[in-house]
Formats: structure tokens, sequence, C-alpha cells
């Protein structure tokens, strides 16, 4: 596709299971960004992966997330024993990476998870 | 440390009148990239300027510029003409010398009729 697609666009789980979210970046980009945006609030950086590799996976709150991206291309967030304050809206956004610092970052849709 | 600060939680502007939205940054790097992004209520993310750290000039993209004061690190969005549609949360980012994107708090802006 021409853009960066999130899939599913909502997910309701129950409290202590397991979810994947699923991004599909621009074809060729290197770059890709998870955040997680609270309502009103601005985008949480959670991880940061140049092509297969987690570049900086700093913003990752506990070792309950965890995100992959095995070919360089889709990316996984998984989340386990999920939990009420899980529920986000979460953004995957690509870029074309490298030197490329004035190129800006591309944005899914995101998707709403919410833990009940 | 927070990268990037955005001290105006909301603002309020008129029609057709100019606003400046703040955005002050940290960062130790030589080259960074500024960046401005809307977030309408329907919740995408909408590029609206770029501004590089050796660039010379302030970015202008339309009715949007950026005053950019690199020895105060202030990257702030400048709205002319401002109309209802500009109504939204705006987002200030910066891009280090890692390629990583980070995110200020956005500040809510309110076009009055």
């Amino acid at each position: 596709g021409a853009g960066v697609s999130q899939t599913p666009s909502n997910k309701v789980t129950e409290k202590g299971k397991y979810v994947e979210l699923r991004c599909d970046p621009i074809s060729g980009h290197t770059a890709l960004y998870w955040y997680r945006q609270s309502l009103g609030q601005g985008p949480e950086f959670l991880i940061y992966f140049q092509g297969t590799g987690a570049a900086d996976d700093s913003g990752l709150p506990n070792d309950r997330f965890f995100a992959v991206r095995p070919e360089g291309s889709v990316s996984t967030l998984k989340i386990q024993r999920t939990e009420r304050g899980d529920s986000a809206v979460y953004l995957c956004a690509s870029s074309p990476g490298g030197v490329f610092m004035n190129t800006e970052a591309f944005f899914g849709q995101g998707t709403r998870l919410t833990v009940v | 440390a927070q990268k990037i600060t955005q001290t105006q939680p909301g603002m309020f502007v008129q029609e057709k009148e100019a606003v400046t939205l703040d955005c002050t940054y940290d960062t130790s790097d030589p080259s960074y990239g500024l960046f401005w992004y809307k977030q309408p209520s329907s919740g995408e993310m909408i590029f609206l300027i770029y501004q590089g750290s050796y660039d010379q000039q302030n970015a202008t993209e339309g009715r949007y510029s950026l005053n950019f004061q690199k020895a105060r690190k202030s990257a702030n969005l400048v709205i002319s003409a401002s109309q209802l549609g500009d109504s939204a949360m705006y987002f200030c980012a910066m891009k280090d010398g890692a390629n990583n994107l980070f995110f200020g708090t956005g500040t809510r802006l309110t076009v009055i009729p």
C-alpha cells in the first residue's frame, strides 16, 4: 500500500491476556517507530528500529512489552499480561531513515487498545 | 530528560489572526531536525513543516512558518491567517543524531470564529 498500515484498528482484550499489534511501513523505509498515545497527550516513544534491529528500545515501559521486525519491514508490538493502564492508541510511523534527517515520519492510523 | 517541551497546553486565536505555538528542545547533537505535526480530532498525524539544524533560513510552508532560534533552542510554529480548520492538537518533534524521533506533549489550538 501507499501508506503505513496498522492492524487491527481496534482491539479490546481482557486484563491479563496477550496481544499483538502489527505495523506495515511504507515500502523501502528502513526506520520504524512505535509510540503510545493516551487521550490528550503527546506520542510517547516506545521503540525505534533501523532495519531489523532495535536502535533504541529505551521507551518500552517494562518487560511485558516487546517488539520485533525480523525482515526489516513489518513490525509487531507484543504486550504480555495486559493491564488496564496499557489502554491507549498505539501509533506506528516509518521514515526513509539513515542520513535522511530531513524526511518526516509517516504515521499509520493507529491501533486503539482497550484492556477491560 | 525531556527532549521536547511545549509549555502551552491550550491556545485560542481569532479567525484570520496569526498565532505562535512554542517549542523548545534539548540535544547535544550538532545535527538534528525539528518537525511540527497537526493532529485533528480524527487522530491522524499530519506533517506540517521541517527545520534542519544547519538550515540558515527559517522554514516556511504556505501559512506555516518556523521561528528557529538555535542559540535559544527554540522552534516556534507560526500559523498566519488562522482558519477554523486549524483547530487541532499541534506537536513539536525532534529527530536526533541517531534518527530517533521524539515528541512534545502538544498544544491544543482552538480557532474562534
